[in-house]
């Protein structure tokens, strides 16, 4: 089945840095790649999500970027603000409507 | 519609005793999702319907956990006879085939402590 590994498992940042949490998957099936945000005694929320056919996304502060070859896919987020503090996590699925593979989590916190 | 329910938000349990917590989709999404979370963990599937018909199962579905969506709208997860190892929070999604989104809608999520 599908892994799904994620790094760093918690990072800082001063706000208005950038910060970049990576992840690997394992099943070159794989073509879909969705990022969810989950703030603390809430619910995941996507906050973008990229297909296998598309090396890069971008919507405002957030991008996404996948490399195939590699199984390798990173999420991107410029001028961090408070607000980003939160835990991120990067999944992977085969065919959209399919169960989704999870990440173990990044901690992000933004430091004002 | 303001979007996926679950019920109750909290459950105590004792070992042993039998749960069953319920899970309404968004109105005519086909497709509905069960997850376990555990602390400072993602999301684990368990098993997902495609309207009334279980697609998959996930190992970790034991035989004492059964889930059904007999209309092919809300949804209930049962455990049986549980167990302290239970005791975590049970994530519900939904989506639609139809849209050409692939987005999973996560509910609240029922959190389950066993003592």
């Amino acid at each position: 089945g599908e892994n799904v590994e994620q790094h760093p498992s918690t990072l800082s940042v001063q706000e208005g840095d950038s910060a970049v949490i990576k992840c690997t998957y394992s099943d070159s099936a794989s073509n879909y790649f969705p990022w969810y945000k989950q703030e603390l005694g809430k619910r995941p929320q996507l906050i973008i999500d990229i297909r296998s056919n598309v090396g890069e996304k971008k919507d405002q502060r957030i991008a996404v970027t996948l490399n195939k070859t590699a199984k390798h896919f990173s999420l991107h987020i410029t001028e961090t603000q408070p607000e980003d503090s939160a835990v991120y996590f990067c999944a992977a699925t085969y065919g959209g409507y399919q169960k989704v593979t999870f990440g173990t989590g990044t901690k992000l916190q933004v430091i004002p | 519609d303001t979007g996926v329910s679950q019920d109750p938000r909290h459950k105590i349990t004792k070992r042993g005793q039998n749960v069953t917590f319920r899970c309404d989709p968004i109105s005519e999404h086909n497709r509905l999702y069960w997850y376990r979370q555990t602390l400072g963990q993602g999301p684990e599937f368990l098993t997902y319907f495609q309207n009334e018909a279980q697609l998959e199962k996930s190992r970790l579905l034991s035989d004492r956990f059964s889930a059904e969506r007999p209309k092919g709208s809300f949804s209930t997860l049962e455990i049986q006879r549980t167990e302290q190892g239970d005791s975590a929070m049970y994530l519900c999604a939904s989506s639609s085939t139809s849209t050409g989104s692939y987005e999973q809608y996560f509910g609240p999520g029922t959190r389950l402590t066993v003592t």
